[in-house]
């Protein structure tokens, strides 16, 4: 099975600051990955989905872009924070297999 | 377009059995799926069904799907208080890799004593 490695666990930073959340892959090779966002007491919310290397789908207009520099590596970023944009994010992989793998959330504070 | 909606919030007694609804509108979701979050956690895969499928059960976990409506059902029997959690229906749309994983908004399910 899949292990997905997402950091860090929490995150606080002032408004206009950059961000960058990294997210690895284990256990496959060429996975669909994703990022989601979880505002408070909130659904999930698909932002950005990539099928391969350099490949990026945005799913939603906003403030934060997304990056696939290795097959197994996703990155998600902001050039400059919005309070908006807190939220939990989560990383996720699916692949040929049924099971769609989670990581355990980065919960980022913007104040 | 691709859509997947639940109903926010059920609330049952200990014992009783709850059952969670969800809706979709993409025909060509291969892959469903129901993932349990407790408060500040990740996501955990409770279930899924393959949309070839009517129904799966895996212990106290019931899995109806009725693919003519696109109706998602999961029946959790004897809950427990452990059980209160947010409840997400996703849909996998599309083939192979190529699929999007969508989620529904999430039911809180609360389990009173």
């Amino acid at each position: 099975s899949q292990t997905i490695h997402q950091w860090p666990a929490t995150l606080v930073q002032p408004v206009g600051s950059p961000l960058s959340l990294e997210c690895t892959v284990e256990g496959t090779s060429n996975p669909n990955l994703y990022w989601y966002r979880q505002a408070a007491g909130r659904g999930l919310q698909l932002l950005f989905y990539s099928v391969g290397i350099g490949q990026i789908s945005s799913e939603v207009p906003q403030n934060l872009s997304a990056s696939r520099p290795q097959d197994r590596q996703f990155i998600l970023s902001s050039k400059k924070l919005l309070l908006s944009d807190s939220g939990f994010y989560l990383c996720a992989s699916t692949d040929r297999n049924t099971e769609a793998f989670f990581g355990q959330g980065t919960r980022l504070t913007v104040v | 377009g691709e859509d997947v909606e639940q109903s926010l919030f059920l609330s049952v007694r200990e014992g009783d059995s709850s059952v969670i609804n969800c809706t979709y509108t993409d025909s060509s979701s291969t892959y469903l799926y129901w993932y349990k979050q407790e408060p500040g956690a990740g996501l955990q895969l409770l279930t899924y069904i393959f949309s070839n499928m009517d129904m799966k059960q895996d212990q106290r976990l019931t899995v109806l799907l009725n693919k003519k409506d696109k109706h998602l059902s999961l029946r959790i029997a004897d809950t427990q208080t452990g059980d209160s959690a947010i409840y997400f229906c996703a849909a996998r749309v599309g083939s192979g890799n190529t699929g999007k994983l969508i989620f529904g908004q999430g039911t809180t399910l609360q389990v009173k004593p």
